[in-house]
């Protein structure tokens, strides 16, 4: 069974700080990980790594994929009080029909950022 | 452009009954997967429909079950309910390109409805 873990569950910074969000993951026949972010409702995506593409920044966040340990990173610098959210990583694999479009998510990390 | 649409907002039903939760897609999205997030859970993966057929599903009950219509808008029920079901229901949508059984785009989310079962 496909499986993502999420560290820290919860993390409490101060404006201007950096935080890196980790994510591992266990899952048949890797094809992509994504992480979103989640404040009040819809999870809003932020970045897709794959084996093409293991390395995404959109400015101040950014994202890494090692497949050789199964984990990725999500990096954010000079943090601001509209970062505080709650962070999901998910994975997609293929599964037994050939076919992915299956996302296992990971619990998430909260982020909150004080003033 | 319009994001993926749900409705309702908001659901109150009673154990034993059935509700139906509705979705739009992004246009030009022919892709539609169903999670429930419960209260203190992950998203929970439900089913995914594409070009009109079941796709896969998550290890749900069959009371819970789904359809996509032509227009690639998708329908969820759930009956029987208990109050375990009680939970946010979000739906995504993506592209998908044809003749593969999957592609490097991602799943976009609507904002969701909240089941209550009393």
């Amino acid at each position: 069974e496909d499986k993502v873990v999420q560290s820290p569950l919860s993390l409490v910074v101060h404006e201007g700080d950096t935080v890196t969000l980790n994510c591992s993951y266990e899952v048949t026949n890797f094809r992509s990980l994504l992480w979103y972010k989640q404040e009040k409702k819809a999870p809003t995506f932020l970045f897709m790594l794959t084996s093409s593409g293991i390395e995404k920044k959109s400015g101040r966040l950014s994202s890494i994929l090692d497949k050789k340990e199964l984990s990725s990173i999500l990096n954010i610098t000079a943090t601001q009080t509209g970062d505080s959210a709650i962070y999901l990583c998910a994975v997609e694999g293929v599964i037994s029909s050939g076919s992915a479009r299956q996302l296992t998510f990971g619990s998430g990390t909260q982020l909150t950022v004080l003033p | 452009e319009a994001g993926v649409t749900q409705s309702p907002t908001h659901l109150i039903k009673t154990r034993g009954q059935q509700a139906t939760l509705r979705c739009s897609p992004i246009s030009g999205h022919t892709s539609v997967y169903w999670y429930q997030q419960a209260l203190g859970l992950g998203l929970q993966f439900l089913l995914w429909y594409d070009e009109g057929e079941e796709r896969n599903r998550g290890n749900f009950p069959p009371r819970f079950s789904g359809r996509q219509f032509p227009n690639y808008s998708s329908e969820l029920n759930v009956n029987a309910l208990e109050l375990e079901d009680s939970a946010l229901y979000l739906c995504a949508s993506s592209l998908m390109i044809s003749g593969r059984g999957w592609s490097n785009q991602p799943q976009h989310f609507g904002d969701g409805t909240r089941l209550s079962i009393l």
